[in-house]
């Protein structure tokens, strides 16, 4: 069982604003450990989307975003568009546990 | 470029046994943190095992005892060896290379593992 919990679903129409939250706790987000997001697109890897809690690789669209406050983070989409229809996956590190920890996942769909 | 290649997945009776490896190029395993994260079908993403720079290694107690995370520097490349394997364990295995800040920031494509009778 994931240690951070995502919402299963959000849903936007065209050009919305889209927010995915992921809450953690003092062991994990809440200790100080980073948070990253994945985008996983149907039958395909993961793809790193955001780390060290807010920053984008190259070539990721400045559309994703990320922030962080206590036990929690969450992943904002602005501008949303068809091709943003994935699965999204936020992770840290959790210190009881010694394990590194994904998110339940968050189903987004594009209307 | 940065590149990982998984290979060995397959079809296997429960209660057997499984190699995975992991060919990386475009940086050394040896210096890097190198983890297997797996999919069930239809589920989420699931940490399984890492290996650390240092040649320490982790594993999720859901495999602890049963699976080995090992690598071959000469070879750059990483192995999980399966053993005990359960209905359970079926899933997509992929390696991935983790950053310093802990961001899993390269891929490979995955193999499929099934543990069916």
């Amino acid at each position: 069982q994931s240690v951070l919990t995502q919402p299963p679903s959000v849903s936007g129409a065209p050009g919305q604003r889209v927010t995915i939250s992921c809450t953690g706790s003092s062991s994990n987000i809440g200790a100080g450990y980073d948070v990253h997001w994945y985008q996983q697109l149907p039958g395909t890897a993961p793809k790193l989307l955001i780390y060290g809690n807010s920053d984008r690789p190259s070539g990721v669209p400045d559309r994703f975003s990320g922030s962080k406050s206590g036990t929690s983070a969450s992943l904002a989409i602005t501008g949303l568009q068809a091709e943003d229809e994935a699965d999204y996956y936020c992770q840290s590190y959790d210190s009881s546990l010694s394990n590194y920890v994904f998110g339940t996942g968050t189903k987004v769909t594009v209307l | 470029e940065v590149q990982l290649v998984e290979s060995g997945g397959g079809l296997v009776q429960p209660g057997g046994s499984l190699r995975l490896s992991c060919a990386a190029s475009g940086f050394t395993v040896s210096s890097n943190y190198i983890s297997w994260v797996r999919q069930a079908p239809g589920k989420g993403l699931e940490w399984v095992s890492v290996i650390y720079s240092s040649g320490s290694t982790y594993y999720a107690d859901s495999v602890k005892g049963r699976f080995t995370i090992s690598r071959d520097n000469s070879k750059n490349t990483l192995y999980l060896q399966m053993n005990s394997l359960r209905p359970e364990d079926t899933a997509v295995f992929y390696c991935a290379r983790i950053t310093t800040t802990g961001a899993f920031d390269s891929w490979g494509q995955g193999t499929l593992v099934t543990v069916s009778s």
